[in-house]
């Protein structure tokens, strides 16, 4: 069974780095899937962020692309987040997921998520 | 960019079939999928490649297609399915998009 958890600091001051790590366990990152993250501000929709492969191509929401980075860790088995200059329009629930990245792009297995809030 | 559009609400009696719709220009050349999301929680999907049902969901979930515009019924609506739900595409250009969420009530 795939699991993901996502870790990291829940309150940034205002222009501060936001960086996000994501263990998965039950499966090798290094095997197929891609890897990316999708926030939820409070009450809102989802917004997806970004996702990558290990030697793969990633990909990202052209509207923050200019701020983010999205690695793949394979010798630890987790991937990361890094948006840069945040503002309080950053705060949102931060999960990763899964995204099988085939004829039907869909996201299989979520983590829990976890709450950043900029202020 | 691209967009997807879901009503805000829908409404459904228990046992009532409930119908959910997402549109956005050419999803018909686009695969489609629907996740559900209850208070706290992480999103579930439900359906992808428009019509198909991961392991573990309800037979009372299903999708279907026409033209751009792509559906998620719920036949038999039980008070669990009380939730927000999100279609999805990948637009070549856009990449992963988001529809802005239905919330279905179950009355």
């Amino acid at each position: 069974q795939v699991q993901l958890q996502e870790s990291g600091p829940g309150l940034l001051k205002p222009s501060e780095t936001l960086s996000l790590t994501c263990n998965v366990s039950g499966f090798s990152i290094s095997s197929g899937y891609y890897w990316g993250w999708i926030r939820q501000p409070p009450g809102k929709g989802l917004e997806w962020i970004g996702s990558s492969r290990h030697r793969g191509t990633t990909y990202y929401n052209a509207s923050l692309r200019s701020r983010v980075t999205i690695s793949v860790d394979t010798p630890n088995n987790r991937i990361s987040l890094r948006l840069s200059s945040v503002t309080a329009a950053d705060t949102a629930v931060y999960f990763c997921a899964s995204l099988r990245l085939a004829a039907a792009a869909r996201f299989d297995y979520w983590g829990q998520g976890t709450l950043v809030t900029v202020s | 960019s691209y967009e997807l559009t879901q009503p805000p609400s829908v409404s459904v009696s228990p046992g009532q079939t409930a119908s959910i719709t997402c549109s956005g220009d050419k999803l018909g050349d686009m695969y489609a999928c629907w996740y559900q999301q209850k208070p706290g929680q992480s999103p579930v999907l439900v359906i992808y490649q428009d019509n198909q049902r991961p392991s573990g969901i309800p037979e009372r979930f299903s999708g279907s297609s026409s033209g751009n515009t792509a559906t998620l019924t719920i036949s038999g609506t039980q008070a669990m399915d009380e939730a927000d739900y999100y279609c999805q595409a990948w637009d070549d250009t856009t990449r992963a998009v988001f529809g802005g969420g239905t919330k279905l009530t179950v009355l």
